[in-house]
Formats: structure tokens, sequence, C-alpha cells
């Protein structure tokens, strides 16, 4: 059985510092992975996806994500947050070729000025 | 831009009302799904179809109901609906069909039952 697990609702940050946002998955097959964000009144957006290539992974307005198989996770992170980098992230696993996309509760991300 | 259209944006309406969500894919997609998305029970899968024919169910209550056109657009049809069906309702396409992750969301609709 597939299952994803972010482990924080919320998480704030200063704008300029590290953004980590936490996943832990779950999944008897080699997985795929993604990251998806929506902003305040918008549709989801893909950030990055991994698909068994390169287990460090860059996505869109420089985040990235690193598959660590051992620990089952697959944490989002960027180097400096921004302010419209304010919005709530989703985890995502999926079993390669199935047909259930397994989405996470969701992080919001605060970024302060 | 997705290029996934999604309408009405707004909707408020009574207990016991029947409504209809319209969803246009991105041009060329022939998969389509459904997703639900309130406070308290987050993003949930609903149904999906792929060119016409239903492919894959979720969470779906027997009071929804969903079908995908010949010209692709698919319609999620609620009836009979409750308090507790006040949510996001997003409408999200893929070209394939197996399910590869890469779905294009449109920007829901939002729809107050009161």
């Amino acid at each position: 059985a597939q299952s994803v697990t972010q482990l924080d609702s919320h998480v704030s940050v200063s704008e300029g510092t590290p953004v980590l946002l936490r996943c832990n998955y779950s999944s008897s097959y080699s997985p795929s992975l993604f990251w998806y964000v929506q902003h305040p009144n918008k549709g989801l957006q893909l950030l990055l996806k991994y698909t068994s290539a390169a287990t460090l992974v860059k996505g869109i307005n420089g985040f990235e994500a690193e598959f660590k198989k051992s620990e089952t996770s697959f944490h989002l992170t960027k180097p400096s947050a921004h302010m419209s980098d304010a919005a709530e992230y989703f985890c995502v696993v999926i079993h390669t070729g199935g047909f259930k996309t397994i989405f996470g509760a969701g992080t919001r991300l605060f970024v302060k000025a | 831009d997705s290029g996934v259209t999604q309408t009405p944006k707004h909707l408020i309406t009574a207990t016991g009302q029947r409504v209809t969500l319209r969803c246009s894919p991105r041009s060329g997609d022939l998969s389509v799904y459904w997703y639900q998305q309130s406070l308290d029970q987050g993003l949930q899968f609903l149904i999906q179809y792929y060119n016409g024919e239903e492919r894959a169910k979720g969470n779906i209550l027997e009071r929804f109901s969903a079908q995908q056109f010949p010209d692709l657009h698919s319609e999620l049809n609620l009836s009979s609906l409750e308090l507790g069906d006040s949510a996001l309702y997003f409408c999200a396409s893929s070209s394939g069909t197996g399910n590869t992750g890469e779905l294009f969301f449109g920007e829901g609709s939002r729809l107050t039952v009161l």
C-alpha cells in the first residue's frame, strides 16, 4: 500500500532563509514522487518530480528535492525563501503505472518579511 | 495558465439541490480527474476518466456522478447536496492513460451549500 506523510502542517521562515518541507512515503514498489504547489485561490501546479533517474531533482522557482530510499523521504528544499513562495505544498506518491495518486495533507509555508 | 478550464468559479446553493460542474481539459489531454478539497478532508481523489470511459474511482459518494463527453470535456454532477459538500472541486487533466502523476489542474469551482 502506498501512503505519504507530510511531517509539518505549517512551516514559517523569514525571507532569505532556507526552506525545508518534509515528506515521508511508503510504497511497496518503486515510487514516483512529486511536489505540487498551490497558491491562494489557485489550482495546484507541478513543482518537480522524481521518477527513478537522478536522486536530486531540480524544480521550478529554485526548489529541489532529494529522494532517499533508505529513509523513505523526499524532502523539498530551497536555499533562500522569497515572499512569493508563500503557498501550500503537497507531496505526492504514485506507484509507477498505477491509477491512484496519493496526495499528502499539505504543508502551508509562511514567509515573513 | 494550466490550460484546464473550470466553470463556474463560484457556486452558492441550498441543501437538497443539484449542481453541475464543468471541466475542459488541456488541448490533447485524454484523461480527466476530479478532486475535492476541503479543510477537514484535504485533497480527495474522486474519479478519473480516460477518453470517455471511467478509469479509476476514489472516494466519490453515490450522490455524485461524472462523465466525459466525446469532445473530452467532463462534468461532475452533485445531487441531494448537504452542508458537508461545501468544498473546492478541482479538475485536472493529463495526456496518458496510465497515471504518470503529471497533472494539470484548473483553478477550481468553489461550492458553498447553505
